[in-house]
């Protein structure tokens, strides 16, 4: 398979820090990429998108960073909340590849309050 | 807007077995992804499907088949279950590239 076998990284913030959590990407042809949050018995839920075209890209409490150098992704949480607990992927594509998303490993966020 | 609705959310099979997983796409979306989750493996992508036409397959072996009508709900098939196909089938659907939106799973354990 494309994904390395799990022992996930854990990023374990206070309640109102800002949580960075990093990723790196594997094909320096992928064009887009894709970070996801994923909470206990759902499906991973969109967080944020960027273009390679693009090195920064903000939303709402949260911010994806891109290093195409480096191949390097992060994704920065403002003012982290409990609901925030996850575990998060980073995800890439290649547009000629249509809409197959190649994952990251994923990283556990835990939040303390 | 309703989101992407996967049936049955759990399954329990044999070996040996055949299984038919189902995905309902948001409305107007046309490409349906299918993947499987594992704790082993992690997300890993099956295949692709954009109207009616498989357009990516991974790496998995025949067993794993799947399918779109033409309203863009989508099937997929594993024949011949084995243990280590219990996983999380998960479908995601998108119009028709970039910001795929999941489904909340269908959990498929193989006894």
């Amino acid at each position: 398979g494309e994904s390395v076998g799990l022992h996930l990284p854990t990023l374990s913030v206070q309640e109102g820090d800002n949580s960075i959590i990093n990723c790196a990407y594997s094909n320096s042809a992928s064009d887009y990429f894709i970070w996801y949050k994923q909470e206990s018995g759902k499906g991973p839920q969109f967080i944020i998108d960027i273009r390679s075209n693009m090195d920064k890209r903000q939303g709402q409490r949260v911010t994806v960073l891109l290093n195409k150098t480096v191949k390097h992704l992060s994704l920065q949480i403002a003012a982290t909340q409990p609901g925030d607990s996850a575990v998060y992927f980073c995800a890439e594509k290649y547009s000629g590849y249509g809409n197959k998303l190649v994952f990251g490993a994923g990283t556990i966020l835990r939040v303390k309050s | 807007k309703a989101g992407v609705t996967q049936t049955p959310r759990y399954l329990i099979k044999t070996r040996g077995q055949q299984v038919t997983l189902s995905c309902s796409p948001i409305s107007g979306h046309r490409s349906v992804s299918w993947y499987q989750q594992t704790p082993g493996q992690g997300l890993q992508f099956l295949f692709e499907y954009f109207s009616e036409t498989q357009r990516n397959k991974g790496n998995f072996p025949g067993r794993f088949s799947g399918r779109q009508f033409s309203n863009s709900r989508s099937e997929m098939n594993v024949s011949t279950l084995e243990l280590g196909d219990s996983a999380l089938y998960l479908c995601a659907s998108s119009f028709p590239d970039d910001e795929q939106y999941f489904g909340p799973g269908t959990r498929l354990t193989v006894t």
